[in-house]
């Protein structure tokens, strides 16, 4: 799986967009990237994957440079129920299945 | 859908003791299970792959003889810490792979463990 760099802590204002940066550099053509948040002491929550095109979904959208070596995962309403570590990963989806988490962007939203 | 269950939640274990961690998918039928330990602080950290009907592939530094996995059936998944030690404390998380989709991956509320 390709390596992904991410900012260690962003800070948010509640109610405004968070967008949260991430480096895929050396990503293959068959790697997705995926986009999983942890809020304390829980289980990670898958949010949005996408291959090359922009996806949007309830929760988040994904934009996804023409390149494919950064990505930028954007929660349109930041609330102080999105603070936790988000994780971007970058992986193919067939014969190799390993979700390996690298050390992800701790979102503090701030009322 | 894609919901995983852990059971329990949280245990409290004497050393030397052995614990069970129980891994469900309810609403989907999960071929390959994962197991993760997280330290405070720390990420997350793969320590084996449990496929139905066939022995679990361990991560190397994992000792397979202390964490058993049984997978005996699509929707459940067991990790048993044997001879359980306070170093052995952390919070462990499984994952299913629902097949159906592009190869998402579904996590389980975690299991938070202290070894006294």
């Amino acid at each position: 799986d390709a390596k992904t760099t991410q900012p260690p802590s962003m800070d948010c204002a509640e109610g405004r967009a968070a967008n949260l940066p991430c480096n895929h550099s050396t990503i293959s053509g068959n790697e997705y990237v995926y986009w999983y948040r942890q809020i304390h002491s829980q289980g990670p929550q898958y949010i949005i994957h996408g291959l090359k095109n922009n996806e949007t979904n309830e929760m988040a959208s994904l934009i996804i440079t023409e390149d494919r070596k950064s990505s930028t995962l954007i929660l349109p309403h930041a609330t102080l129920r999105d603070t936790a570590v988000y994780y971007c990963i970058v992986r193919v989806t067939r014969g190799y299945q390993k979700v390996t988490f690298g050390t992800g962007t701790k979102l503090q939203v701030i009322p | 859908g894609a919901v995983v269950s852990q059971h329990p939640s949280w245990v409290i274990c004497k050393s030397g003791t052995s614990v069970k961690i129980e891994c469900r998918s309810l609403d989907f039928q999960a071929t390959t299970m994962f197991w993760y330990r997280q330290f405070p602080k720390q990420s997350l950290m793969l320590m084996a792959t449990s496929n139905e009907g066939s022995k679990a592939t361990y991560e190397q530094g994992v000792e397979k003889d202390k964490f058993l996995i049984n997978h005996a059936s699509l929707t459940l998944s067991t990790l048993t810490v044997t001879s359980a030690h306070p170093e052995d404390s952390s919070f462990y998380i499984c994952s299913a792979r629902v097949a159906e989709s592009t190869d998402t991956q579904y996590f389980g509320p975690g299991t938070r463990l202290t070894v006294l």
